[in-house]
């Protein structure tokens, strides 16, 4: 099992609908979990990060479930600039080595 | 002006030669990072650094060296470059807050490197 893990999408969507992406880790020690947003020819930048059973900043909300070890990001009432791809990003259990970064789940939001 | 900076954004090279990718940082963090990104790829992590005497591969460092001169500087070298070695570079940075390390990558804008 890769250490984390993403459906590399594309996920297109229509404005105002609601998406969910899942991603799955494999550490099941893993204490700290990220979402990063990452716009065409970029650098990624932080979402939102994701602690014990999770948070939600305006139309995004983060779940972390720890027996499946899966963390979750939904957007609701997508906008077209959420056009983006979405990193899930864990912090290794030890903090003394590197964020793992996933390979990303790619957002397209249509008119 | 940008927290992290890296120099040049766009250079174009030819197959073998030494090319330099700088990034500096005015956070004041500990931890640097330069990571590749290709298409379909993700984000890879050529080499870290967690303060100015430790150096640590990353999973795909063969091909690159650094240098970590300072704790505000972080610089990647290709020594020989080769066409394979195209892509985007990113170099980041993270550090402590109140409570400990934050997890939190900074990144710079990018370095695109192209090589003939």
């Amino acid at each position: 099992r890769k250490e984390v893990e993403q459906d590399p999408g594309p996920f297109n969507v229509p404005e105002g609908a609601t998406v969910a992406f899942n991603c799955t880790y494999s550490n099941s020690a893993s204490q700290s979990f990220f979402w990063y947003r990452q716009d065409c020819r970029k650098e990624p930048k932080l979402l939102m990060s994701v602690y014990s059973s999770g948070n939600e900043d305006g139309r995004f909300t983060a779940q972390l479930n720890r027996a499946s070890q899966y963390i979750s990001l939904l957007i609701r009432d997508s906008k077209l600039s959420d056009s983006a791809t979405y990193l899930c990003v864990v912090n290794p259990p030890s903090g003394n080595t590197p964020l793992v970064f996933g390979k990303g789940t790619r957002l397209s939001v249509i008119a | 002006d940008a927290d992290v900076t890296q120099t040049p954004r766009n250079r174009i090279t030819k197959t073998g030669k030494r090319i330099m990718l700088e990034c500096s940082q005015t956070k004041g963090h500990d931890r640097m990072y330069w990571y590749r990104q290709d298409p379909g790829l993700g984000l890879r992590l050529i080499y870290y650094s967690f303060d100015v005497k430790d150096i640590n591969k990353g999973e795909i460092s063969d091909g690159y060296s650094v240098s970590r001169q300072a704790q505000a500087k972080f610089s990647l070298s290709l020594e020989s470059a080769i066409p394979n070695q195209t892509a985007l570079y990113f170099c980041a940075t993270s550090g402590t807050g109140t409570s400990g390390y934050t997890g939190e990558l900074f990144f710079g804008e990018g370095s695109r490197l192209t090589v003939l």
